[in-house]
């Protein structure tokens, strides 16, 4: 069965700082999807950036960019210049391409401090 | 386009009563999906509706049950609610189809807030 892990349940950053957030999977699956979701204090969830497993390199979204090791089944998010509405928890999440089953970290928790 | 909308936001009841909770996807997905969020366990994929079938389970008891209707809304029932069961529900849209990872991305509701006293 896939498993996705955040080792990292709080985090916190300076505001214009650079933070990196992990996640490491589980999956014996060649071809799949991993994303990162957001969802602020009381807010709705949102998607902040997604890979394809079959994509060598790493996806980025303005600010946010990721360090997809498919080997080490690793795929961490990084926010540059970090803004206080940054300040949310942060949910990495894993999808086996061709079904709809997604299986969601526990989460991080992260602080931006002014 | 309208965003996914969950009906009722907050919710109270006592041990041993059922409760029904509605989700409306974004219009023209037809993939819904249900996950229960409590703290320290993140999300916990309940099960997913694809055009009025069941496409996948989660591990939940079964207590706890869904449907879709035709036109992609979704109900979520957990009949003899356990202290257990406080959490926020969560749903989530999407296209339902394969065509690449756009398609996978998933539109959340705000959710609903079940206390279970």
């Amino acid at each position: 069965a896939q498993t996705v892990t955040q080792s990292q349940p709080e985090m916190s950053v300076q505001e214009a700082e650079t933070v990196t957030l992990s996640c490491t999977y589980d999956t014996s699956e060649s071809d799949y999807y991993l994303f990162w979701y957001k969802q602020p204090p009381s807010r709705q969830m949102i998607l902040v950036i997604r890979q394809e497993a079959y994509k060598q390199q790493n996806a980025t979204e303005n600010r946010f960019s990721v360090n997809f090791q498919k080997a080490a089944k690793s795929f961490s998010l990084k926010i540059s210049d970090s803004q206080l509405g940054d300040a949310a928890m942060y949910f990495c999440a894993y999808l086996t391409s061709g079904t709809y089953k997604y299986i969601f970290g526990t989460g991080t928790r992260l602080k931006v401090l002014a | 386009k309208a965003g996914v909308t969950q009906t009722p936001r907050y919710l109270i009841k006592t041990r041993g009563q059922q409760v029904t909770l509605s989700c409306s996807p974004i219009s023209g997905h037809r993939s819904v999906s249900w996950y229960q969020q409590t703290p320290g366990q993140g999300l916990q994929f309940l099960f997913e509706y694809f055009s009025e079938t069941q496409r996948n389970k989660g591990n939940f008891p079964g207590r706890f049950s869904g449907r879709q209707f035709s036109n992609s809304r979704s109900e979520m029932n957990v009949s003899t609610l356990e202290l257990g069961d406080s959490a926020l529900y969560l749903c989530a849209s999407s296209s339902g189809t394969s065509g690449g990872a756009v398609s996978y991305e998933q539109y959340f509701g705000p959710g609903t807030r079940l206390t279970v006293t």
